[in-house]
């Protein structure tokens, strides 16, 4: 079956950029369709954008689009979010999940801290 | 694009059965699939409904889901309630560019 690791907790500063990676084990990451989700603290989850096979591109949201970059190591079976120019209203903690037409697994969560 | 809307809380008693709806603002509820998401205090999401009304391996069968075209809203309706139900409840569905949106949330409370 399929497991999301995903890297450590993250603190950063207002304008820097910010790379969470999930590891995939159990499948190769060519095998899957790889989202990202992200949640504020006390608030509920935002959809990021994701990896869409009917054509074969990355989609995003269009709330970050231009921001955002998501990327994948085959070779590592490795995913990547990249979100640049963060702001306060970025802190949040950030899922991979594996779409079958539903999210499933998630990763556990890498909790991104944008502070001064 | 269109928004889901979940009431923020429900509640109700251990045995009982509840039910959470979640409102599609445009287009109808039943052209995209509705999943439900169940999320505990400090875990990832998990799913237990997807496709409408679909209970992956693993969620008991007092977990079931529906849609109703007449008032544009997908269900989730727990029966037999356990305090172990306690947990937050996302809906989410697609658009028509397959950009998935979610619902606000709602949190269950099993008193």
């Amino acid at each position: 079956q399929v497991q999301l690791v995903q890297s450590g907790a993250e603190v950063k500063k207002p304008g820097a950029s910010v790379k969470v990676s999930c590891k995939v084990s159990g499948y190769t990451l060519t095998e899957l369709s790889m989202h990202w989700v992200r949640q504020a603290p006390g608030k509920g989850l935002e959809w990021m954008g994701g990896f869409d096979p009917e054509d074969g591109e990355t989609i995003y949201a269009q709330k970050f689009q231009g921001r955002v970059t998501m990327t994948e190591d085959t070779s590592t079976d490795t995913a990547y979010m990249e979100l640049s120019s963060l702001r306060s209203e970025d802190t949040a903690v950030y899922y991979c999940a594996t779409d079958r037409g539903w999210f499933d697994p998630w990763g556990q969560g890498t909790l991104v801290t944008v502070s001064s | 694009n269109f928004m889901l809307t979940q009431p923020h809380s429900v509640s109700e008693s251990p045995g009982k059965t509840v039910t959470i709806s979640c409102t599609r603002s445009s287009g109808s509820i039943a052209s995209n699939y509705v999943q439900w998401y169940q999320q505990r205090p400090g875990s990832a999401p998990t799913t237990v409904i997807y496709e409408d009304n679909q209970r992956p391996s693993g969620v008991p069968d007092r977990f079931s889901g529906s849609i109703d075209s007449s008032s544009n809203s997908a269900s989730l309706t727990i029966s037999g309630l356990k305090t172990e139900d306690e947990a937050d409840y996302y809906c989410q569905s697609y658009d028509s560019s397959n950009r998935r949106v979610f619902g606000g949330g709602t949190k269950l409370t099993v008193l």
